[in-house]
């Protein structure tokens, strides 16, 4: 079992629609990053968090400490939303220890 | 533009080959990673490097040797891959290490790298 794991795997929407991204982990952290990838590989990051919530334009992003979890909700989803978004946790005070899901493959469609 | 530049975007080469990734970045950060993404897995950190020094490497096999001649190149040197090399690979840096909000990841856009 991956130490972060994300939930769905692929999700396919209506432009328009709410859409929400969950990430499970097991190890303690110190920070939860939120990335986006697009098709040509380029990563971005969208949110880094330790705790409570985080909103950038029609992104918003969650933690709860307690359960591990934390959430990414896209408000009024557009086809160029469309990427794999990335869950990675950070365990101890590094960087390089980031430790990171899978992704969920978002696809909107219009 | 990331300001993480990355070449060549895509490269092919076979097993006896020898080749090189390089990776550039002028944002005045400190420290740079090398991360490995194979289809359908996590994102795997190959190296770091802090002030020029390599500070991590996690277990990855000689035939990837990186060099970073000054803070702002970092190279990956590719010698007598095996066709499991194939994998985009991505660059990284950050103001430093510590991973405080202040020094979040910025990636380049990889380069897509097939073993024939």
């Amino acid at each position: 079992k991956n130490e972060v794991e994300q939930s769905p795997q692929n999700l396919t929407a209506q432009e328009g629609e709410f859409i929400t991204i969950n990430c499970s982990y097991s190890v303690g952290i110190s920070a939860l990053h939120w990335l986006q990838q697009h098709p040509g590989g380029g990563i971005v990051s969208l949110f880094m968090l330790s705790s409570g919530k985080k909103k950038h334009g029609r992104l918003i992003a969650t933690i709860n400490i307690q359960e591990k979890h934390s959430s990414l909700h896209i408000t009024a989803s557009h086809p160029r939303d469309s990427a794999v978004y990335i869950c990675a946790v950070r365990s101890g005070g590094s960087q390089g220890n980031l430790i990171f899901g899978k992704g969920t493959k978002l696809s909107v469609k219009p | 533009e990331t300001g993480v530049t990355q070449t060549p975007r895509h490269l092919v080469m076979g097993m006896t080959n020898k080749k090189s990734l390089k990776c550039e970045q002028h944002l005045g950060h400190n420290a740079m990673y090398w991360y490995k993404q194979s289809a359908k897995k996590p994102l795997e950190l190959m190296f770091v490097y802090s002030l020029e020094e390599r500070v991590e490497n996690n277990s990855v096999p000689s035939r990837f040797s990186p060099e970073c001649p000054n803070s702002s190149h970092l190279f990956l040197h590719l010698h007598t891959l095996q066709p499991e090399d194939s994998a985009l690979y991505l660059c990284a840096s950050s103001q430093d290490r510590s991973g405080t909000v202040n020094s979040p990841l910025h990636f380049g856009n990889g380069t897509r790298l097939t073993v024939t």
